[in-house]
C-alpha cells in the first residue's frame, strides 16, 4: 500500500523567506511523486512531479522538490516566498502503470507581508 | 484545450432532493476520477473510471451515491436523496496512462460546490 504524510497542516512564512513543505511517502515499489497546489475556490493544479528521472525536480512558480530515497521524502521548497504563494499544497504518490493518486492531507501556506 | 469542465459550479438544494453533477474530461484522456473535498475529511477519492468502466468505487460513501460514464466525454455523479452532510466541493479529474511526459498527471476541473440545506 502507498501513503504520504504531510507534516504540518499550516505553515506560516514572511514574504521573501524560504518555503519548506514536508512530505514523506511510503511505497513498496518505486514511487511517482507529485505536488499539487490549490488556490482558493479553484481545483488542484500540478506544481511538479518526480517519475524516476532527476531527483531534483523543478516546477512552476519557482518551486522545486528533491526526491530522497534514503529518507523517503519529497519536500517542496521555494527560496523566497511571495504573497501569491498563499494556497493549500498537496503531496501525492502513485507508481508506474497505475493512475490512482494517493493524496496527503494538505498543508496550508500562509504568507505575511 | 478547455481543460476539465464541470457543471454546475454551484448547486444549492434541499435535503431529499436529487442532485446531478456533470463532468467533461479532457479529450483523449482515458481515466476519469471523482473526488470530494471537505474541511473535516480533506480530499477523498470517490470513484474512478478507465475507458468508461468503473474500476474502483470503494470510496463511494453509500448507496445514495452513483456515478456513470456513458461515453468518453461525459460523466455524472448523482446523489439521491441528498443530505446536509453531502455538502462539499466535488472535483472531477482526468488523466491518461501512456506515452508522454503527462502520463499519470491528473488534470482537475474547477469543482462543483454543493450545499444541501
Amino acid at each position: 500500500a502507498q501513503s504520504v504524510t504531510q507534516l504540518g497542516s499550516h505553515v506560516s512564512v514572511s514574504e521573501g523567506a524560504l518555503v519548506l513543505l514536508r512530505c514523506n511517502y511510503s511505497s513498496s515499489v518505486p514511487p511517482y511523486l507529485f505536488w499539487y497546489v490549490q488556490y482558493p475556490n479553484q481545483g488542484l493544479q500540478l506544481l511538479l512531479k518526480y517519475t524516476s528521472a532527476a531527483t531534483l525536480v523543478k516546477g512552476i512558480n519557482g518551486f522545486e522538490a528533491e526526491f530522497k530515497k534514503s529518507e523517503t521524502s519529497f519536500h517542496l521548497t521555494k527560496p523566497s516566498a511571495h504573497m501569491s504563494d498563499a494556497a493549500e499544497y498537496f503531496c501525492a504518490v502513485t507508481y508506474t502503470g497505475f493512475q490512482k493518486l494517493v493524496f496527503g492531507t494538505g498543508t496550508r501556506l500562509l504568507v505575511s507581508p | 484545450d478547455a481543460g476539465v469542465i464541470q457543471s454546475p459550479r454551484h448547486e444549492v438544494t434541499e435535503m431529499g432532493q436529487e442532485v446531478t453533477l456533470r463532468c467533461k474530461p479532457i479529450s483523449g484522456h482515458d481515466y476519469l476520477f471523482w473526488y470530494r473535498q471537505t474541511m473535516m475529511r480533506g480530499l477523498e477519492l470517490l470513484i474512478y473510471f478507465n475507458n468508461n468502466v468503473p474500476i474502483d468505487d470503494s470510496g463511494m460513501p453509500e448507496d445514495r451515491f452513483s456515478a456513470k460514464m456513458p461515453n468518453a466525454s461525459f460523466s455524472t455523479l448523482k446523489i439521491q436523496p441528498s443530505e446536509p452532510r453531502d455538502s462539499a466541493v466535488y472535483f472531477c479529474a482526468s488523466s491518461f496512462l501512456k506515452g508522454t511526459a503527462y502520463a499519470n498527471e491528473q488534470f482537475f476541473g474547477p469543482g462543483t460546490r454543493l450545499t444541501v440545506l
